[in-house]
């Protein structure tokens, strides 16, 4: 089956720089990759996706790249602010298949 | 419109007794997802369920752990003689279509095992 792995598990930035987070996946048929933030005592919440059909999305301060043939995915945050702190899960998944999730990574925005 | 719901949102049971956790998906969602996520842990996968096919019950972690969908609706995940390591929340999740379409969580059933 799928295996999803995500680095750092924890993640400290001063506010206003850049955060990324990496996530690698093994089973070539997955083709949507979901990120979601987890704000404390809260349910995960899906803040950005991509498809396998596409390389790069974005979303005001949020980004997300996928790299197929190295089965490999990024979120980079801009500009980081407090409220950003939070933990990010990562998660690859194909049609008839369930989710795969990466063992999250632990944001802090230091103001 | 409404979003997935789940009952009870805390449950507190002694070791031994059996616990039903409920899960309401959205509307018209066909896939619907259970996982158990423990005090600063990932999402540990239990059951998932897509239209009329069988469950995957991969995830489950022991004979103790159960769940049903009926109707392709509501969902029921059943925990025989409950034990201290099953505390944690129970997050239930729906997608239109099943994986490769957004997933949306409920916001969880605290289990309490004492």
């Amino acid at each position: 089956g799928e295996n999803v792995e995500q680095h750092p598990s924890t993640l400290s930035v001063q506010e206003g720089d850049s955060a990324v987070i990496k996530c690698t996946y093994s089973d070539s048929a997955s083709n949507y990759f979901p990120w979601y933030k987890q704000e404390l005592g809260k349910r995960p919440q899906l803040i950005i996706d991509i498809r396998s059909n596409v390389g790069e999305k974005k979303d005001q301060r949020i980004a997300v790249t996928l790299n197929k043939t190295a089965k490999h995915f990024s979120l980079h945050i801009t500009e980081t602010q407090p409220e950003d702190s939070a933990v990010y899960f990562c998660a690859a998944s194909f049609p008839g298949n369930q989710f795969y999730f990466g063992t999250g990574t632990s944001l802090t925005v230091i103001p | 419109g409404a979003g997935v719901s789940q009952s009870p949102s805390n449950k507190v049971t002694e070791k031994g007794k059996d616990v039903e956790l409920r899960c309401d998906p959205i509307s018209g969602h066909t896939a619907l997802y259970w996982y158990r996520q423990s005090l600063g842990q990932g999402l540990e996968f239990l059951i998932y369920f897509q239209g009329n096919s069988a469950p995957d019950k991969s995830g489950l972690p022991s004979d103790r752990f159960s769940a049903e969908r009926t109707g392709g609706s509501v969902s029921t995940l059943t925990i025989q003689r409950t034990q201290q390591e099953d505390s944690a929340v129970y997050l239930c999740a729906s997608s239109l279509a099943g994986a490769g379409d957004t997933q949306y969580f409920g916001p969880g059933t605290r289990l309490t095992v004492l």
